[in-house]
């Protein structure tokens, strides 16, 4: 079974407007923690926002916020007020097990193509 | 701050011929680092993990004479590609994650990657 599930292969929106991003998961460790990532044309993956699981409130950064739904195992990403900038590959990741020192390797997605169009 | 470098960016090589990535953490202490493959239009796969010191643990089904992986110090790891061909043209990422500056520790700070291309 697929442990993190990005069911958009590709997402179109108008410049200016929020865009959700699905993310779903299946672990049965009670403590992990869900990444989402950038990448651009150039390659290059860049962190944009962390949600543990323990964690009461969703994470925000920015025009970035995480949607975190424990019961079902959803994190869907968030992003208010859209820009062309945005467009990219969106991947969900995930950590399984508690934090010990230094990272831990994640599980991605398969992606989402996001393309902001003006 | 958390800047991971990869070196070289682009690579060209011949059939046969082994190549070596460089992937530095420039201002901390990278711990663990990570090493990934993407196939164009796909997710990134995971390779190895390297600790500082130790030799590194290679996810099922990737060969470790093939991919070399030496973490030699807490600031440098390399990825050789031994005797590569073209079904080694890939995407090569590597990540990073430890202590100090301004880097969160849970999380993995990633390289520009290395686009391998062989003849």
């Amino acid at each position: 079974a697929q442990k993190i599930t990005q069911t958009q292969p590709g997402m179109f929106v108008q410049e200016k407007e929020a865009v959700t991003l699905d993310c779903t998961y299946d672990t049965s460790d009670p403590s992990y923690g869900l990444f989402w990532y950038k990448q651009p044309s150039s390659g290059e993956m860049i962190f944009l926002i962390y949600q543990g699981s323990y964690d009461q409130q969703n994470a925000t950064e920015g025009r970035y916020s995480l949607n975190f739904q424990k019961a079902r195992k959803s994190a869907n990403l968030v992003i208010s007020a859209s820009q062309l900038g945005d467009s990219a590959m969106y991947f969900c990741a995930m950590r399984e097990g508690p934090i010990i020192q230094g990272a831990q390797k994640l599980v991605f997605g398969q992606g989402t193509r996001l393309t902001i169009n003006p | 701050g958390a800047v991971v470098s990869q070196h070289p960016s682009r690579v060209i090589c011949k059939s046969g011929t082994s190549v070596k990535i460089e992937c530095r953490s420039l201002d901390f202490q990278a711990t663990t680092m990570f090493w990934y493959r993407q196939f164009p239009k796909q997710s990134l796969m995971l390779m190895a993990t390297s600790n500082e010191g130790s030799k590194a643990t290679y996810e099922q089904g990737v060969e470790k004479d093939k991919f070399l992986i030496n973490h030699a110090s807490l600031t440098l790891s390399t990825l050789t590609v031994t005797s590569a061909h073209p079904e080694d043209s890939s995407f090569y990422i590597c990540s990073a994650g430890g202590r100090g500056g301004v880097i969160s520790t849970d999380t993995q700070y990633f390289g520009p990657g290395t686009r391998l291309t062989v003849l």
